[in-house]
């Protein structure tokens, strides 16, 4: 059983459009996060939502938006895609408070912006 | 500022070679957690180890262990008889008190020859 999983895999689109990408965890934990991976391999933090609460929101562009309709599910919406969000789209999961947990990757999305 | 530092970007060895990877990591904070993840080739990101600030044990995993020593800031992870299967980008990661994000280093590639 896939623990976090994300949809799609891959994603190539054309600048200017719209495209969102979805994530769901079956550990039943209470905190979900979206990280980006640029070319050179750099991890970082995007948005963090607690128990369907926005608790993390890094310098993103607003073209950006997290959206959690339930604690299971985290998806992040982009709206006019440029070429530098072109990246790996990682979701990942956590327990909640008390401590940071390590936190439980999905597989990624690769997101080509042409 | 970087909060954690991978110094080596990429270290190549022939099977059987042990490797350490080093990580200093920067924190005011008295309590934090450290955290190491390997993302093999095929790009997810897997979870190795946590280890919180109050706890200088070493740990020992099968061929894996951890060297955590708060006086010089430093979590160094060691790959003893290393194998083409250690192959990965390994990332050492913090997570500051009451902070659910990780801050990432930079990653170190390694790359074991047969």
């Amino acid at each position: 059983d896939t623990a976090v999983s994300q949809t799609p895999k891959y994603l190539v689109t054309q600048m200017g459009n719209d495209k969102s990408i979805k994530c769901e965890q079956n550990l039943g934990h209470d905190t979900m996060y979206w990280y980006k991976q640029d070319s050179k391999k750099f991890l970082k933090i995007m948005f963090s939502y607690n128990n369907k609460e926005l608790i993390i929101n890094e310098t993103v562009p607003n073209r950006f938006s997290p959206k959690s309709p339930d604690k299971a599910h985290l998806n992040l919406h982009i709206n006019s895609l440029e070429l530098g969000d072109s990246a790996v789209y990682f979701c990942a999961s956590s327990r909640p408070a008390g401590g940071p947990y390590e936190q439980y990757f999905g597989p990624g999305t690769r997101l080509t912006v042409t | 500022a970087q909060k954690v530092t991978q110094a080596q970007t990429e270290i190549s060895v022939v099977e059987k070679e042990d490797v350490t990877l080093d990580c200093v990591y920067e924190t005011r904070d008295t309590t934090y957690y450290l955290f190491w993840y390997k993302q093999p080739p095929s790009g997810e990101l897997v979870f190795l180890i946590r280890r919180n600030s109050f706890d200088e044990q070493n740990e020992i995993s099968g061929r894996y262990s951890w060297n955590f020593q708060k006086s010089t800031s430093s979590f160094n992870f060691t790959i003893t008889a290393s194998q083409v299967v250690d192959s990965a980008v390994y990332f050492c990661a913090l997570s500051e008190n009451n902070d659910y994000k990780l801050s990432f280093g930079a990653g170190t590639t390694v790359t074991v020859r047969a």
